[in-house]
């Protein structure tokens, strides 16, 4: 069936460092790629998406870079601050018809001050 | 901000016991969901409507119930609860040609 590997599960990074998490997408019609930060105690909130007709978006100290024909997107997040720490979740889904999302399995990023 | 509502946000119950989770948005979207997230985080559908009186389970198989009476509520009742039923239970909406999902802070449900 459709899945999203997401690696790696845990990931620390000093303050100011770079962080990169990556996904995998099995459904090649999959065209539309959010990502979400959980905070704890909270629910996900969408940080940045990209769709399939675009290769790398950016916003301010986060970027995601898309490659479809590996069937890959990453999430990099520049100058980390300890404020990043939290649960990212890559998602695949298809724009039309249901827009059922496909979850990875969720990376927790700690950044150490 | 999202304005979209989850009661109670802790529950400790007994097993046997029926229990009904609330999910309310005033966005006005026609699309909810129901994603059930165990420890180790991952997420998983267990339901969504699109819109009033219309309800399908999702890709985890569960044996919570939900209904659509009205566009901005979307409980989840569970007749039964057991053991097997504690987790984390988060609800979403979108709005109708959008994809972006707005999540609600999760009930953390516990079932002794």
């Amino acid at each position: 069936g459709e899945n999203v590997e997401q690696h790696p599960s845990t990931l620390s990074v000093q303050e100011g460092d770079s962080a990169v998490i990556k996904c995998t997408y099995s459904d090649s019609a999959s065209n539309y790629f959010p990502w979400y930060k959980q905070e704890l105690g909270k629910g996900p909130q969408l940080i940045i998406d990209i769709r399939s007709n675009v290769g790398e978006k950016k916003d301010q100290r986060i970027a995601v870079t898309l490659n479809k024909t590996a069937k890959h997107f990453s999430l990099h997040i520049t100058e980390t601050q300890p404020e990043d720490s939290a649960v990212y979740f890559c998602a695949a889904s298809k724009t039309s018809g249901t827009y059922k999302y496909i979850f990875g399995t969720g990376t927790r990023l700690k950044v150490l001050a | 901000e999202a304005d979209i509502y989850q009661t109670p946000r802790y529950l400790v119950i007994g097993t046997g016991k029926k229990i009904t989770l609330e999910c309310s948005q005033t966005m006005g979207h026609d699309k909810m969901y129901w994603y059930q997230q165990d420890p180790g985080m991952e997420l998983h559908l267990i339901h969504y409507s699109y819109g009033v009186n219309s309800t399908e389970k999702g890709d985890l198989s569960s044996e919570s119930t939900v209904s659509r009476i009205r566009t901005e509520h979307f409980p989840l009742t569970l007749e039964s609860a057991r053991p097997s039923h504690t987790s984390q239970y988060l609800c979403a909406s979108s709005e109708q040609g959008h994809e972006k999902l707005f999540f609600g802070s999760g009930t953390q449900l516990s079932v002794l």
